[in-house]
């Protein structure tokens, strides 16, 4: 199986920052990784799909880059909305897997 | 655009089965979707579970495996989970799930594209 590192497990951040979280797979994983947004008691988002393509309709703060085993997503200007739980998700191979979680909060 | 809605027992008791299903709304379970659970334990992350094709076609998280059983049911439009055994450790939010974006040559899903709102499952005597 692939195991994938999410980092940080939590992130308190002002409006207006640049937040950065990072997800490393246990192997080459190519592109084949997602980015989604879970906000409290609703089911999760695709924000971001193959490492750094924007789901359409999702506001250009957000982005992704990365490819192999090391992968990062960033909020370019933290917005109050964006307080959320962020999860990556490898699918280069099965089982698909999910990172830990990252849970982002409003300093 | 999908649609997806869970139902099933909310509590369920230790050692028994845990039996949820999924209607789906908005596109036939026929069309080129890979259906899926995923679960997520109170306060925790998520976890996959598997996923049917409409064809019957099956993958499952190893994990898993062996306590697991999804089908589908074209004429009703919706699929199923089925997890045996179940214990405390199996107490979570489950979410059926689809994707219209595929690996693998179509062998599995890659984007989760659409969720249902979950559905809490407790394991308590």
């Amino acid at each position: 199986d692939i195991q994938m590192t999410q980092s940080p497990s939590s992130l308190s951040a002002s409006v207006g920052d640049r937040v950065t979280i990072t997800c490393q797979a246990s192997q080459d994983i190519r592109t084949y990784l997602n980015w989604y947004q879970q906000k409290p008691g609703k089911a999760p988002k695709v924000l971001i799909y193959d490492a750094s393509n924007l789901e359409t309709g999702v506001p250009s703060r957000f982005s992704g880059s990365g490819s192999g085993t090391d992968f990062s997503f960033t909020i370019s200007s933290l917005q109050p909305e964006d307080i959320a739980t962020y999860y990556c998700q490898q699918y280069d191979n099965l089982p698909l897997r999910f990172g830990q979680g990252t849970r982002l909060e409003i300093k | 655009q999908v649609q997806l809605q869970e139902s099933g027992p909310g509590l369920v008791k230790p050692s028994g089965t845990l039996s949820l299903t999924c209607a789906v709304s908005g596109d036939s379970i026929s069309s080129n979707y890979w259906w899926s659970w995923v679960r997520q334990p109170p306060g925790k992350g998520l976890e996959w579970i598997g996923e049917i094709y409409h064809s019957g076609t099956t993958n499952y998280n190893p994990s898993l495996k062996s306590r697991v059983t999804v089908s589908v049911d074209k004429s009703k439009n919706h699929f199923s989970l089925k997890l045996s055994s179940v214990t405390a450790a199996d107490t979570a939010v489950y979410y059926c799930a689809s994707s219209a974006r595929l690996a693998g040559g179509g062998s599995y899903s890659a984007v989760i594209d659409y969720w249902g709102q979950g559905t809490l499952v407790t394991v308590s005597s």
